[in-house]
């Protein structure tokens, strides 16, 4: 089965700083790769997707980026703000039923 | 956008009692719904991927007659976990499917069995 590997664990940049976070996948018949938001006590939410056949994808401060031959897709935050602060996950997904495999998530820190 | 509902946000039982929390998709109709565990600081753990009007796929090592678990319709999904022991206590997460679209997760369930 598919395995995802995220790092790092945890992770404290000064605000307005960029934050990286890296995923790698083991299966590579995996075609789409969201990437969630979590907030303590909460659901995680949906902030930016990429599919496979696409290499980046921005979306105002978040921004991902997928490498198919090395197995590895990115998260980078631009002009982190205090907000930003909270765990990321990554998935990746065969496309079969929306079965997500996660990452072990990376706790962000951003300080003022 | 797409909005999961989950009920209760939090909920406390003692042992022996059955608890029951609810998933419904507000805006869709989900064909497939997820239920997911999630112990403090871990990741998401897949429990069990229920299909309206069939019966729920449980993973590896989760017991189906212990978290019971009926999608009677396209936008409700019941995870009851049964004869809860402290051990049960965990934060149970719902999400919700359909084709084509990005999955979108409930607000979880915070579970303590006394």
């Amino acid at each position: 089965g598919e395995n995802v590997e995220q790092h790092p664990s945890t992770l404290s940049v000064q605000e307005g700083d960029s934050a990286v976070i890296k995923c790698t996948y083991s299966d590579s018949a995996s075609n789409y790769f969201p990437w969630y938001k979590q907030e303590l006590g909460k659901g995680p939410q949906l902030i930016i997707d990429i599919r496979s056949n696409v290499g980046e994808k921005k979306d105002q401060r978040i921004a991902v980026t997928l490498n198919k031959t090395a197995k590895h897709f990115s998260l980078h935050i631009t002009e982190t703000q205090p907000e930003d602060s909270a765990v990321y996950f990554c998935a990746a997904d065969t496309g079969t039923a929306s079965k997500l495999t996660f990452g072990t998530g990376t706790r962000l820190q951003v300080t003022l | 956008g797409a909005v999961v509902s989950q009920h209760p946000s939090r909920v406390i039982c003692k042992s022996g009692t059955s608890v029951k929390i609810e998933c419904r998709s507000l805006d869709f109709q989900a064909t497939t719904m997820f239920w997911y565990r999630q112990f403090p600081k871990q990741s998401l753990m897949l429990m069990a991927t229920s299909n309206e009007g069939s019966k729920a796929t449980y993973e590896q090592g989760v017991e189906k007659d212990k978290f019971l678990i009926n999608h009677a319709s396209l936008t409700l999904s019941t995870l009851t976990v049964t004869s809860a022991h402290p051990e049960d206590s965990s934060f149970y997460i719902c999400s919700a499917s359909r084709t084509g679209a990005p999955l979108h997760f409930g607000n979880g369930t915070r579970l303590t069995v006394t």
